[in-house]
């Protein structure tokens, strides 16, 4: 039962255009959203986060948005950069324990 | 400020034999974590301490997997017999509390390989 679902294994844009990155959580008890970066032979690094009381969060280049009714987080990268090219997970937690459930991640292409 | 500090980095060992990864988080983080991330898999956890304390469990193969973090700073996670399916990434990753909203970090992670 998988409650983090990133549908999308893998997106490729061109530089300087939006990259939109999607995920579908199915856990109500969920309340806060993370984006990881990971580049190959690295850890997850973390990008960007948004607690359920909003439904936006900008940091530069990266905006989150949070659909709450939709159970749906999108993440938007404007504009694209070659250096950005790696898997993205988007986690959840929620409920009494603070732990992260994550999607399979999306492989994000940016091409020159 | 260091990051999260993990060794070894890589390791194959044959199936059945044991393994163990060690695991120093970022200074003052009372809250660590072990993660499993199978390839074209997402992070699963596998284990989370508060101080020396385990506070979730739940998914860690206890047949095989074992942790501790004695002094409530240092961890290491060991798999013994070794399977076939052991074959990951294991990332160890503190955050500063279990409190919902802090950032948790990661560490390089440990690649297993299990022939």
């Amino acid at each position: 039962d998988q409650q983090v679902k990133q549908n999308s294994p893998s997106l490729s844009v061109q530089e300087g255009r939006i990259s939109i990155l999607n995920c579908d959580y199915t856990n109500s008890m969920f309340d806060y959203f993370l984006w990881y970066k990971k580049y190959p032979a690295e850890g997850p690094t973390f990008l960007i986060s948004i607690s359920s009381i909003k439904d936006k969060n900008e940091d530069g280049r990266f905006t989150v948005f949070l659909n709450k009714s939709a159970k749906h987080l999108s993440l938007h990268i404007v504009p694209s950069q070659p250096g950005d090219s790696a898997v993205y997970f988007c986690a959840a937690s929620g409920g009494s324990n603070y732990k992260l459930t994550f999607g399979k991640g999306t492989l994000l292409t940016v091409n020159p | 400020e260091a990051g999260v500090a993990q060794s070894p980095r890589y390791k194959i060992i044959e199936k059945r034999q044991s393994v163990a990864f060690w695991c120093n988080p970022i200074s003052g983080h009372a809250t660590l974590y072990w993660y499993q991330q199978i390839l074209g898999q997402g992070p699963k956890l596998l284990i989370q301490f508060q101080n020396n304390g385990v506070v979730d469990d739940s998914q860690l193969p206890k047949d095989r997997f074992s942790a501790e973090r004695l002094k409530g700073v240092d961890s290491t996670l060991k798999i013994q017999p070794a399977k076939l399916e052991d074959s990951a990434v294991y990332l160890c990753a503190s955050s500063l509390s279990e409190r919902s909203g802090n950032t948790i970090y990661f560490g390089e992670g440990s690649w297993l390989t299990v022939v």
